[in-house]
């Protein structure tokens, strides 16, 4: 069965500094999908950035970036200059790609507070 | 304009009383999810629905159904609310067959008493 887990409960970081929240998963599949979504303080969910498990190069979009590393199944979302409003939960999830229905399967989340 | 909505946004109820918590969508979406958040556990997903009359249940189903009449409506029911089903729970749709983003309605917080 497909697993993610956040191991960092909080971390907290200056403004403009680069933050890196890790995430690892466990699948049986060959292919698969791995998002990463921002939970704000009014409880809001929002999709930021997606990985696809074929696709070697790191996705990147606006001050978000993933680091992919396949052979140790692991995402790390990280945030590079860091701004006040990006603190939130940040959830990593994953749809395997064959088996598990389309059942999108969370990590418990990490709570980033950026402060001046 | 893309967007899920839930009714209602806070709710409360007495243990044993039914609880319908309803979802709308306006993206045409065939795919609609119902998660419930508790803290630590992050999203645990409940039920899925694939389209109209076409559901599955996900990790948590228990105490839970389902009901998808028309596309862009989703509905989770509890029949005899319990009070360990207090939480806050999240609706969302994706386009296709889920290889896409979610999108997530703002979420009812359910308090049984």
């Amino acid at each position: 069965a497909q697993k993610v887990t956040q191991t960092q409960t909080s971390i907290s970081v200056m403004e403009k500094t680069t933050v890196t929240m890790d995430c690892v998963y466990e699948t049986q599949d060959s292919s698969y999908f791995l998002f990463w979504y921002k939970q704000t303080a009014s409880g809001e969910i929002v999709f930021l950035i997606r990985q696809d498990s074929y696709k070697k190069e790191n996705a990147t979009v606006g001050h978000y970036s993933l680091n992919f590393q396949k052979p140790k199944s692991s995402i790390g979302l990280i945030i590079t200059a860091t701004q006040i409003e990006d603190s939130a939960v940040y959830f990593c999830a994953m749809r395997e790609g064959t088996s598990s229905g389309q059942k999108l399967v969370f990590g418990q989340g990490t709570i980033l507070k950026v402060y001046l | 304009d893309m967007k899920v909505t839930q009714m209602p946004r806070y709710l409360i109820k007495r243990m044993g009383e039914n609880v319908l918590l309803e979802c709308g969508q306006d993206m045409s979406h065939e795919t609609m999810y119902w998660y419930r958040q508790d803290p630590g556990l992050g999203l645990q997903l409940i039920y899925i629905s694939y389209d109209v009359d076409s559901n599955s249940e996900g990790d948590i189903p228990k105490g839970y159904r389902v009901s998808r009449k028309k596309r862009e409506h989703f509905s989770l029911i509890l029949d005899s609310a319990k009070t360990n089903q207090t939480s806050v729970y999240f609706c969302a749709s994706s386009k296709g067959q889920g290889f896409e983003r979610l999108f997530f309605g703002h979420g009812t917080k359910l308090s049984v008493l």
